[in-house]
């Protein structure tokens, strides 16, 4: 079946950088797309990769390679309210995305 | 605020019952999404719609159902309810059938007792 994989739980320092790896067992993903979902919150689409590479949005990049079945959400700058949880999903064309179970990100001083 | 809005916001009813969750999507978007989230799962996708027709169910129980209206607006039914049926229950809209950028509404949180 169709699976994501991704790290449940990553801490990092204000200020610093922090990595989230998402890594799928399906071939064929048309792309890969992140979410973050805050406590108490409803998910929000941060980005979308539908090609091999690195795409920049502000503080988060994001990165597929599609060859290695791998993908990264990149959150540079780090602040407190990046505290959440972050979803990489995947969708093999027009059928419904597919969500990892998540990476709960703490955010520490 | 994402434009999609969902009611009720919280639902608390005993095991048995049936309750009807409703979304109506961002103005203009075609497909609704509906996601269960339990505390231990992530987003387990449920069912799609996209202009009034069902495009792809999930892992949604045979007591689940749903449907999209003329309006484009969804309600999701569930029924014969049991204490694992609680759960924050997303209801999702994007434009296009194969949306990668789906925008979440706030999300109804069904407590059974």
């Amino acid at each position: 079946g169709q699976s994501l994989e991704q790290p449940s739980e990553v801490t990092a320092v204000e200020g610093a950088i922090v990595q989230i790896n998402c890594t799928y067992q399906t071939s064929g993903f048309y792309g890969l797309s992140w979410y973050q979902q805050h406590d108490g919150g409803a998910p929000t689409f941060l980005s979308y990769n539908a090609l091999d590479g690195l795409e920049e949005t502000g503080r988060f990049s994001s990165f597929l390679s599609r060859s290695d079945s791998y993908g990264y959400l990149l959150l540079q700058e780090l602040q407190m309210k990046d505290s959440a949880s972050y979803f990489c999903a995947g969708s093999l064309g027009n059928t419904p995305l597919v969500f990892g179970k998540g990476t709960r990100l703490s955010v520490i001083a | 605020d994402s434009g999609v809005t969902q009611t009720p916001k919280h639902l608390i009813t005993a095991t048995g019952q049936r309750v009807t969750l409703r979304c109506s999507p961002r103005s203009g978007d075609l497909s609704v999404y509906w996601y269960q989230q339990s505390l231990d799962q992530g987003l387990q996708f449920l069912i799609h719609y996209y202009n009034g027709e069902e495009r792809a169910k999930g892992n949604i129980l045979e007591r689940f159902s749903a449907q999209q209206f003329p309006d484009l607006h969804s309600e999701l039914n569930l029924s014969s309810l049991e204490l694992g049926d609680s759960a924050l229950y997303f209801c999702a809209s994007s434009a296009l059938a194969g949306g990668n950028e789906q925008f979440f509404g706030p999300g109804t949180r069904l407590t059974v007792l």
